[in-house]
């Protein structure tokens, strides 16, 4: 199965500030990955599929880029919604996997 | 507006079968296939099967193969996964997740299952 690894677990910033994210895999994936935000007790929600195209409703702010092997989750500038955790999946084959996720903190 | 709502906490003891209840609501139930994910405390989110809700026919991962059973029922709009033999290490939110194009794009709330003797 393919191995997705997140980089960096942890991510310590300010809001206002630029957050990227990364998601590598284990075999080429083509476009084929997805981002999601998780909030404690909630469920995850999709931000980002086709590595870059963003989900219904989902603010400019967050952009996703990548082909291949490496794919990054960037958000330009923090609003206090946006501490959470971030997960990215692949459905390039069976079984669909995620990532091990990168949680997004207040400095 | 498109709902994915889920069935509520369950306590199972080892051994036992636990059937979990997903319901659509808001679009053509049909349409779309249904996913399910579990979260167990600390690791990451593990995809065990879907199915598609059109025809029923289901594919699971090798990991659940012999333990999950996912169906569903048009006329109610439901989607059903049932995990049998439960051990602790089954402890976890359950989460089933509508299929847009094979990405996963509205999540029901996720059910506690909680595996005790």
């Amino acid at each position: 199965e393919i191995v997705l690894t997140q980089s960096p677990a942890t991510l310590s910033l300010s809001p206002g500030e630029r957050a990227t994210l990364s998601c590598r895999a284990s075999q080429s994936i083509s476009n084929y990955l997805a981002w999601f935000q998780q909030k404690p007790g909630q469920a995850p929600r999709l931000l980002i599929y086709d590595a870059s195209n963003r989900a219904t409703g989902i603010p400019a702010r967050f952009s996703g880029s990548g082909s291949g092997t490496d794919f990054t989750l960037t958000i330009s500038s923090l609003e206090p919604e946006d501490f959470a955790v971030y997960y990215c999946q692949q459905r390039s084959s069976w079984p669909l996997t995620f990532g091990g996720g990168t949680k997004v903190e207040i400095k | 507006q498109v709902q994915v709502v889920q069935s509520g906490a369950e306590v199972k003891k080892p051994g036992a079968s636990v059937k979990v209840s997903c319901k659509g609501s808001g679009y053509i139930f049909t349409n779309h296939a249904m996913h399910w994910v579990r979260q167990a405390p600390g690791q990451r989110l593990e995809w065990m099967g879907w199915i598609n809700t059109g025809t029923g026919k289901t594919q699971y991962s090798q990991k659940f193969q012999d333990r999950v059973t996912i169906t569903r029922d048009t006329s109610a709009t439901t989607v059903y996964m049932e995990l049998s033999k439960v051990r602790s290490e089954d402890t976890a939110v359950y989460y089933c997740a509508r299929d847009r194009s094979q990405w996963l794009d509205t999540w029901g709330q996720g059910t506690l299952v909680t595996v005790s003797s």
